[in-house]
């Protein structure tokens, strides 16, 4: 039963036009919402996150939206750079109830920006 | 360290053979995970530590599956007659003491282990 979803596995966008990644749950536990990014043989990278109370974040480039009442957050790039084609990831945090804050991930979209 | 280290980058081992898998967590960190990540899949929940304390153990799959943080910085993950199914980069990841906002955790680049 995967509670975090990323129903996309791959996106392709032009350079300078917008990136939206999408990401579903089903757990109204949650109580942080993250996007990491990955690249090839690294680690994923923390990006951005929202608090479950928030409807918007945004930092430079990256804006992240969650719709509570439908249990859905997107992830918009704008402009996209070459430089941000990678695997996104959607992430979210859950007290775990032996002394930790868990992470559950989706399974990952593979954005593309041509150029 | 700046970072986390994994080490080794890549192991291959042969069905049966046991391996062990090194994660040097960044200096201070309180807070350890260990997360397996099978091809095409995300990371998956293994097991944290707070200092040497292994106060979660519940996504380890199996009993071939062990690890240990004893002094409360460097940590192991050991497989026991690792099996296919085992193939997978196991991601290591630290977090600063106690948790304001976000559940922010570092990664390493992580340990991608192929059984053969």
């Amino acid at each position: 039963d995967q509670q975090v979803k990323q129903n996309s596995p791959s996106l392709s966008v032009q350079e300078g036009r917008i990136s939206i990644l999408n990401c579903d749950y089903t757990n109204s536990m949650f109580d942080y919402f993250l996007w990491y990014k990955k690249y090839p043989a690294e680690g994923p990278t923390f990006l951005i996150s929202i608090s479950s109370i928030k409807d918007k974040n945004e930092d430079g480039r990256f804006t992240v939206f969650l719709n509570k009442s439908a249990k859905h957050l997107s992830l918009h790039i704008v402009p996209s750079q070459p430089g941000d084609s990678a695997v996104y990831f959607c992430a979210a945090s859950s007290y775990s109830g032996a002394g930790s804050y868990q992470l559950t991930f989706g399974k990952g979209t593979k954005l593309s920006v041509i150029p | 360290g700046a970072g986390v280290s994994q080490s080794p980058r890549y192991k291959v081992a042969k069905r049966g053979q046991d391996v062990a898998l090194r994660c040097d967590p960044i200096s201070g960190h309180v807070s350890l995970f260990w997360y397996q990540q099978a091809l095409g899949q995300g990371p998956e929940f293994l097991t944290y530590f707070q200092n040497e304390a292994q106060l979660d153990k519940s996504g380890l799959p199996s009993d071939r599956f062990f690890a240990e943080r004893p002094e409360g910085s460097v940590s192991t993950l050991k497989i026991q007659r690792t099996q296919q199914e085992d193939s997978a980069v196991y991601l290591c990841a630290s977090r600063t003491t106690g948790v304001s906002g976000a559940n922010v955790l570092t990664f390493g680049a992580g340990s991608r282990l192929t059984v053969l």
